[in-house]
């Protein structure tokens, strides 16, 4: 089955501790995005790549990193410096990077609590 | 900028009733337009997509919504509210590199 898939579904951290989340796609999709997702706010954008060896920055990348060595990963490190860090965290992919109505295919996402 | 406005944070509909989500958006160029729907503690799954080809868009389950440029809307509708249609509904404007500006979401609650 082609898809999306995001690990651990859910995980918790302690204060000052950096988590990786995986995001793995096998669409062959050259673009991927992340995002957060907190009650009552939409959606937020924290990075995205449009192909591999390259990413920039959305509206939120501060206290995240991400890498983007391969066309199938794009793994979403969240560092101590993120100040409140505990969300809803989604993957997506698209198939192409230059048409804007092409659609964003989603993963299960993984849901971060920070103790 | 681009940006989306979803009118009502939570709506509630009795079962058999029509469905209307309302979606306004603001865009400098033509608009892509797209929406989404999440169960509890899923991903998001897309219903329908505007992509400038009709005005009216048919999506699953039944869904469809219309793209009125004059009043920059995109409004979500459904003839009969199933039970199963309750979920979280997300607005969505394409931006530069494909980006997805999302509005803050509507809860539909279905009534028996």
């Amino acid at each position: 089955d082609g898809g999306i898939t995001q690990s651990p579904k859910y995980l918790f951290r302690k204060e000052g501790q950096n988590v990786t989340l995986s995001c793995e796609q096998n669409l062959n999709h050259d673009a991927m995005y992340w995002y957060r997702q907190d009650p009552g706010q939409g959606l937020r954008l924290i990075y995205y790549s449009q192909i591999v060896n390259d990413f920039q920055k959305g509206d939120i990348a501060e206290g995240y990193s991400v890498s983007r060595e391969k066309k199938e990963s794009f793994p979403l490190t969240v560092t101590s410096a993120q100040k409140n860090p505990t969300a809803f965290y989604l993957c997506a992919s698209r198939t192409g990077n230059t048409h804007q109505g092409d659609t964003q295919y989603f993963g299960p996402g993984t849901r971060l609590t920070v103790l | 900028a681009q940006s989306v406005t979803q009118l009502g944070s939570h709506v509630s509909v009795s079962e058999g009733a029509l469905v209307l989500l309302r979606c306004n958006y603001s865009s400098s160029v033509p608009p892509y337009l797209f929406w989404y729907v999440q169960y509890p503690n899923q991903g998001l799954q897309l219903l329908l997509k505007y992509t400038s080809a009709a005005t009216l868009v048919k999506g699953i389950n039944d869904f469809e919504a219309e793209f009125k440029k004059s009043e920059t809307s995109f409004h979500l509708t459904k003839p009969s509210a199933h039970m199963s249609d309750a979920a979280e509904y997300f607005c969505a404007v394409s931006s530069q590199g494909g980006k997805l500006i999302f509005g803050q979401g509507t809860e539909l609650s279905v009534k028996p």
